[in-house]
C-alpha cells in the first residue's frame, strides 16, 4: 500500500524556518497537499498541488516539491504555528487518499 | 460561505453500527468529493472514504468490508455507515469537502466505542 513518511517532530525558534518533509514509495507526479491541526480543532488545508497557498493563508507557508518528496517552509516561524502539519496524497494505482503520520511543530 | 457539520451518537456499544451525518450548508453539495476522516485520540489522520456527487465511492481498504458513504442531495447531507465496530474504531470523526485538496472541514465529532 502507498505510504508517506513524515519525520514525528521538527523544533525550531521564532523567526527561523521550519521545513518538514513528506516522502512518498509511489510514482511521482501525484499532487501532495498539506494540512496544519491545532489541538482541538479540525485540519486546515494551508498548501494544495505541492506548491500553491489557499487563500487566507500567510505567505511565510510554502510548499516545494522534488521527485517523491515534498517540503513545506515555515519562514519567520510564529509562535501561532506551533500545531501538527500533515500531508496528504493520491495512490495513483487506487485512487485512494493517504495521509502522512504526522510532524509536530515546536515553536522554542 | 460553505459549512460542513457532522452529527450522531456520541457512543456505540460493541459489534454496532456507528452512524454519522454531514449537512452541507452555504453551497451545493451537487458537485466535489465527499471525504470522511478520522482520528483516534492521539494519533494522526486517517482516510475514511469519499463520494463523489455522482455516487461513486472509493474506501479505506483496512475498512472497505465495514463501510458504506451515501449522499441524500435533497437533504444535502452525505453519511457514514461504520458496522461491527470495536474499541479500535474510537476517534474523532471529520467530514470534509475535495476539491484540490481538502479545504473545507466540518469541527469534528467524537464517537466512542464502548459498552
Amino acid at each position: 500500500s502507498y505510504e508517506l513518511t513524515q519525520p514525528p517532530s521538527v523544533s525550531v525558534s521564532p523567526g527561523q524556518t521550519a521545513r518538514i518533509t513528506c516522502s512518498g514509495d509511489g510514482l511521482p507526479n501525484q499532487y501532495f497537499y498539506w494540512y496544519q491541526q491545532k489541538p482541538g480543532q479540525a485540519p486546515v488545508l494551508v498548501i494544495k498541488k505541492d506548491i500553491q497557498r489557499p487563500s487566507g493563508i500567510p505567505e511565510r507557508f510554502s510548499g516545494s516539491s522534488s521527485g517523491t518528496t515534498v517540503t513545506l517552509t515555515i519562514s519567520g516561524v510564529q509562535t501561532e504555528d506551533e500545531a501538527d502539519y500533515y500531508c496528504q496524497s493520491t495512490d495513483t494505482t487506487t485512487t485512494y487518499q493517504v495521509f502522512g503520520g504526522g510532524t509536530k511543530l515546536t515553536v522554542l | 460561505q460553505l459549512q460542513l457539520q457532522e452529527s450522531g451518537p456520541g457512543l456505540v456499544k460493541p459489534s454496532e453500527t456507528l452512524s454519522l451525518t454531514c449537512t452541507v450548508t452555504g453551497g451545493s453539495i451537487d458537485s466535489f468529493y465527499w471525504n470522511w476522516i478520522r482520528q483516534p485520540p492521539g494519533k494522526g489522520l486517517e482516510w475514511i472514504g469519499y463520494m463523489y456527487y455522482s455516487g461513486s465511492t472509493k474506501y479505506n481498504p483496512s475498512l472497505k468490508s465495514r463501510v458504506t458513504i451515501s449522499v441524500d442531495s435533497s437533504k444535502k447531507q452525505f453519511s457514514l455507515r461504520l458496522t461491527s465496530v470495536t474499541a479500535a474504531d474510537t476517534a474523532v470523526y471529520f467530514c470534509a469537502r475535495e476539491w484540490g485538496g481538502m479545504d473545507v472541514w466540518g469541527q469534528g465529532t467524537t464517537v466512542t466505542v464502548s459498552s
